[in-house]
């Protein structure tokens, strides 16, 4: 069975440039999360999407968007690129909504975004 | 707001046990979460705590203890394969989403 899968696995931009990242769920799974690592630090979240729509959003401007289609794919549209936007961005899913029962996250090895 | 604290980095050789903690403030919290990161990598789950106590699968063991708002991963018999970043993660239920601590670095030398 594939795993998470993104694209790209590297992508360069300059500043005020729009990056689109892309993340494709384990087979079956509804549920879809961001999220930004900066170098040698923790996992900030972006977004959460479920069945098409978003349910969460972490504490990141407006700048950042996304989106999740029906086939529940999703893509992290980042605008007006700032060069502290340079991150490894990971996209993880889970069979359902991670709720007050557990669901655990698995994982893609994400996009590095470097904004020059 | 909810956070999660651990320490940065742990050092030790193979065979040794080393223990990484979190602690977290919050309120209505659900659980915490482990998972490892090798370099490159990316993060994989390990364990989940719902209740008190002490969760064990095979070399590691993880701990919670709600009232004191804290967790801790345990790492038996070390191995060099074991040096990854672990990071601690907990939900709110009421905002659906999983925090992660700063994560730990851990070193294992021969």
């Amino acid at each position: 069975e594939a795993g998470v899968t993104q694209s790209p696995t590297h992508l360069i931009k300059t500043r005020g440039q729009q990056a689109t990242l892309r993340c494709s769920p384990i087979s079956g799974h509804t549920s879809v999360y961001w999220y930004q690592q900066a170098l040698g630090l923790g996992l900030q979240f972006l977004l959460w999407y479920d069945e098409g729509e978003e349910r969460n959003r972490g504490n990141f401007p407006p700048r950042f968007s996304g989106r999740q289609f029906p086939n529940y794919s999703s893509e992290l549209n980042v605008n007006a690129l700032e060069l502290e936007d340079s991150a490894l961005y990971l996209c993880a899913s889970s069979l359902a909504r991670v709720a007050i029962g557990f669901e655990k996250l698995f994982f893609g090895s994400g996009t590095q975004l470097s904004v020059l | 707001g909810q956070s999660l604290e651990q320490p940065s980095e742990v050092t030790a050789v193979e065979g040794a046990i080393v223990q990484i903690n979190c602690t977290y403030q919050t309120s209505g919290f659900y659980g915490l979460s482990w998972y490892q990161q090798h370099d490159g990598g990316a993060p994989t789950f390990l364990s989940y705590n719902a209740l008190d106590g002490l969760e064990e699968t095979g070399r590691f063991s993880s701990f919670l203890s709600r009232s004191d708002s804290y967790g801790y991963l345990l790492l038996q018999e070390l191995q060099m394969k074991d040096s990854a970043s672990y990071f601690c993660a907990g939900i709110k239920a009421a905002g659906n989403k999983l925090t992660f601590g700063g994560g730990t670095r851990v070193l294992v030398k021969p």
